[in-house]
């Protein structure tokens, strides 16, 4: 019943410094989505992915990194975190139809930056 | 470009009232999909149903229902006689392709609070 598993759940990070959230899905799902939630915005699209190897750009993806090394893994990476930063990371996966696809989301990683 | 709006930013009820959660969108896509997700305190996102946009047939699912209509790009979630374990954020969203591949675009969310 693992589903989709994000780690951490929680970091504190100082301004500068670097990181990188793991999600993994055991799903067999093709798309996978990294969110940030932020109060009173809902949730944006920051990258995706729509294979292993491939990723893309979302609405706001300035300041991260990707990566999709593995189909059951995708990698979120900050080089040089910025307080803006600090915000709700969810990862979600779905099965490879478009448009109609269910996403599936992890449990969310709660991001400080200092 | 696509956009769902969710106005009520919160809402307030006592339980056993019914309360309707509203939800526009805006598409200029003839073929798209519309999704509720609830977000409970505990923060996972769970799914709660799809909607494509040649189903205008209304849904109810136990205490659950939704009214959509094309006619004025609303999708519409109605909870009967609710409870405190609604309490809750609730995101509508959409799906549309977008070069080859489908994106969600969420609405802001609106937060249910039921109170005894």
């Amino acid at each position: 019943n693992a589903g989709v598993t994000q780690t951490p759940k929680f970091r504190v990070l100082k301004t500068g410094q670097s990181m990188t959230l793991l999600c993994a899905q055991d799903m067999n799902h093709e798309y996978m989505y990294w969110y940030r939630q932020d109060p009173g915005m809902g949730l944006r699209l920051i990258h995706y992915s729509v294979g292993e190897g491939t990723t893309a750009k979302g609405e706001v993806p300035d300041g991260y990194n990707v990566s999709r090394l593995k189909k059951q893994n995708f990698l979120l990476g900050l080089e040089s975190a910025a307080p803006s930063q600090t915000s709700v990371y969810f990862c979600a996966s779905s099965y490879s139809d478009v448009a109609k696809n269910i996403q599936y989301f992890g449990a969310g990683t709660r991001l400080s930056v200092l | 470009a696509q956009k769902v709006t969710q106005a009520q930013t919160e809402i307030s009820v006592v339980e056993k009232e019914d309360v309707t959660l509203d939800c526009v969108y805006e598409t200029r896509d003839t073929t798209y999909y519309l999704f509720w997700y609830k977000q409970p305190p505990s923060g996972e996102l769970v799914f709660l149903i799809r909607r494509n946009s040649f189903d205008e047939q209304n849904e109810i699912s136990g205490r659950y229902s939704w009214n959509f209509q094309k006619s004025t790009s609303s999708f519409n979630f109605t909870i009967t006689a609710s409870q405190v374990v609604d309490s809750a954020v609730y995101f509508c969203a959409l799906s549309l392709l977008n070069s080859g591949y489908s994106t969600l675009t969420f609405g802001k969310g609106t937060m249910l609070l039921v109170s005894p």
